[in-house]
């Protein structure tokens, strides 16, 4: 059964730095990860798709990363802004299987 | 396209009485996915279709619970007779094989039953 772990579940950093969340997974055997961002109260958000074949993925400041072999995904956020905290949540996909597993998600926060 | 369509956004019930949520996909997505999250289990996938099919609802918790997909615009998932532990919010998401099968989810519907 595949397991997906986010560590930590919550992580504070001043606005403007860098930072990288983590995602874990179990069973490399994947057909494609996605990452989303969900705001209190809201929808979970469509950041980035990485199909299997692929090693990452950019779009503005975010860049994700896939590493199927250690079973490792990395969400990188350059300059971080007070926009950017919300819950993040990684979720895979195995192949022949169209539900998606979610990891319990990490809780960002920027502070001003 | 204006996204994956749910409604309503909230709805507070009484126990006992049945709740109907609706959600329309993004046109030309073939899978529809009906998930629940709350605070103590996250986010629970239900039940989803493929062109219409259901196939897979091992998700839904009870037979309190049911899900119609009568055209490829338009799914319902409906809660009769609704208890107070139904209370979560309600997402829909659609997919296509051709996009690789990246999700788009609605806003959500959150249910109340007091």
């Amino acid at each position: 059964k595949q397991e997906v772990t986010q560590i930590p579940a919550a992580l504070s950093v001043p606005e403007g730095e860098n930072l990288v969340l983590n995602c874990s997974f179990t069973d490399s055997a994947i057909y494609n990860l996605q990452w989303f961002r969900q705001d209190p109260g809201k929808g979970l958000t469509s950041l980035l798709l990485i199909q299997s074949s692929q090693r990452e993925q950019t779009s503005g400041r975010l860049n994700a990363s896939l590493d199927k072999s250690s079973g490792r995904s990395t969400l990188y956020i350059a300059a971080s802004q007070p926009g950017d905290s919300a819950t993040y949540l990684c979720a895979v996909m195995r192949p022949g299987n169209e539900k998606l597993t979610f990891g319990t998600g990490t809780r960002l926060t920027i502070i001003p | 396209d204006a996204g994956v369509i749910q409604s309503p956004r909230h709805e507070v019930t009484e126990m006992g009485q049945e709740v109907t949520l609706r959600c329309k996909p993004i046109s030309g997505h073939d899978y529809l996915f009906w998930y629940r999250q709350t605070m103590m289990r996250g986010l629970e996938l239900l039940i989803y279709f493929n062109n219409n099919v259901p196939i897979d609802d091992s998700g839904m918790p009870e037979d309190r619970f049911s899900a119609k997909m009568p055209n490829a615009s338009f799914s319902t998932l409906k809660i009769q007779p609704s208890e107070p532990r139904d209370s979560a919010v309600y997402f829909c998401a659609s997919s296509s094989a051709g996009q690789g099968y990246g999700y788009t989810f609605g806003s959500g519907t959150r249910l109340t039953v007091v």
